[in-house]
């Protein structure tokens, strides 16, 4: 596609249930990256994948958030046993540099989470 | 650790020139750069800065000194529709990762 997509755009749960988010990378970008933005705040780094390379997990808030990405382009991010305050707007980046200071990055349209 | 410092709120008049500060602490530093987003959309990104100066995109400027930690997104000939939040982001020596500041947002009234 022209641009990184993300699926669902809104998910609304209840406190307690498994969310998938999606996100679909510009094709052929190596690198990919989930954040998420809470009202009003910067973007949280959770974490980074580059091409077969073990993701750097440095970000995720706790055990509950895990993410893979499967054959270099796809990636899930799962929130297990959802709390209220896992709700953000959660957004995925890709970039074609794989490199340190990997500066441009293009965002998805992201995906609003709601926890009830 | 990385931290970022922006104003969290600019107003300006439209056809003026704004400038949005940004200081930082890093363990390390690779770069800086800027992204826009506005209200409900997605980040894009505007410039970038590893070395000290001002690098020039149409209306839009930016500048680093890294002596200071310091850099600024200049917007010339400001139009309504530069109403958005403006995120710093750095990229720390050897690491992936960019940290983004809070944002400012900056509101262009006629």
């Amino acid at each position: 596609g022209a641009g990184v997509s993300q699926s669902p755009s809104n998910k609304v749960t209840e406190k307690g249930k498994d969310v998938e988010l999606r996100c679909d990378p510009i094709s052929g970008h190596t690198a990919l990256y989930w954040y998420r933005q809470s009202l009003g705040q910067g973007l949280e780094f959770l974490i980074y994948f580059q091409g077969n390379s073990a993701p750097d997990k440095s970000g995720l808030p706790s055990d509950r958030f895990s993410a893979e990405r499967t054959g270099g382009s796809v990636s899930t991010l799962t929130i297990q046993r959802t709390q209220q305050e896992d709700s953000a707007v959660y957004l995925c980046a890709s970039s074609s540099r794989g490199l340190p200071g990997s500066y441009e990055q293009y965002f998805g349209p992201g995906t609003r989470l709601t926890v009830t | 650790g990385q931290s970022l410092e922006q104003p969290s709120e600019v107003t300006a008049v439209e056809g003026a020139i704004v400038q949005i500060n940004c200081t930082y602490q890093t363990s390390g530093f690779y770069g800086l750069s800027w992204y826009q987003q506005h209200d409900g959309g997605a980040p894009t990104f505007l410039s970038y800065n590893a070395l000290d100066g001002l690098e020039e995109t149409g209306r839009f400027s930016s500048f680093l000194s890294r002596s200071d930690s310091y850099g600024y997104l200049l917007l010339q000939e400001l139009q309504m529709k530069d109403s958005a939040s403006y995120f710093c982001a750095v990229t720390g020596a050897g690491s992936y990762q960019l940290t983004f500041g809070k944002g400012t947002k900056l509101s262009v009234i006629p």
